[in-house]
């Protein structure tokens, strides 16, 4: 069962950026895309973004292109997700997800597993 | 983009009964519709994704059906551990998007 762990929960000022980390397995790492979604407190869930970790292709949504990169190491099969110009609304639970078909399949953007997620929160 | 909408909000449903769960979209998605359950401080779980296709080692309690804008989750007899929130998402169209969520609650 693939497990992915992300780092751990930061506390940033407005205005600051932040990294989150995601350590995959290294079997899947370069055969599947990977997705970042994040939850605000008691709220829904909202998509951010993709990453292909061999080819490096990445795709944003339209609110956070310009503020957020994807990036992805295959020595150490972990993602980063780097957010910038924090603001207070930016304060919620980020989470990794892997597509669950390889790329290979050539279809299907839903995700299994997710990681744990990690709590950013933005307060001066 | 493609604005997913579920109903209700909320739904008290006693043990053992029905829980249907409905999602909208704003345009046509085809059967690209995906469902996950998120229990309390965890992630969300995949249950159902091509609208209908449960994922392995799913209880078939849960079921999903529709299709175009109109799509369904079906829980055939509530059990206490169901108690979640459910999302909707859709992967016809960039960005992707999610519904806002239903919480099932046992009456």
């Amino acid at each position: 069962q693939e497990h992915m762990e992300q780092s751990g929960a930061e506390v940033k000022k407005p205005g600051a950026s932040v990294k989150v980390s995601c350590k995959a397995s290294e079997y899947t790492f370069t055969a599947h895309n990977f997705h970042w979604v994040r939850q605000a407190p008691g709220q829904g869930l909202e998509w951010i973004g993709w990453i292909n970790p061999n080819s490096g292709d990445t795709s944003y949504a339209p609110r956070f292109q310009g503020r957020v990169t994807m990036t992805g190491d295959t020595s150490t099969s972990t993602l980063y997700m780097d957010l910038s110009s924090l603001r207070s609304d930016d304060t919620a639970i980020y989470y990794c997800a892997r597509v669950a078909l390889p790329v290979a399949a050539r279809r299907g953007n839903w995700f299994d597993p997710w990681g744990q997620g990690t709590l950013v929160i933005v307060s001066s | 983009e493609i604005v997913m909408t579920q109903s209700p909000a909320t739904l008290s449903v006693s043990p053992g009964e029905r829980a249907t769960i409905s999602c909208r979209a704003s345009q046509s998605i085809s059967s690209n519709l995906i469902w996950y359950q998120q229990k309390a401080g965890q992630p969300p779980r995949l249950l159902i994704y091509s609208a209908s296709t449960r994922l392995g080692g799913i209880p078939d309690r849960f079921s999903g059906s529709g299709s175009g804008t109109e799509f369904t989750l079906t829980i055939s007899s509530l059990q206490s551990e169901d108690v979640a929130v459910y999302y909707c998402q859709q992967d016809s169209n960039w960005p992707l998007t999610f519904g806002g969520g239903t919480k099932v609650e046992i009456k």
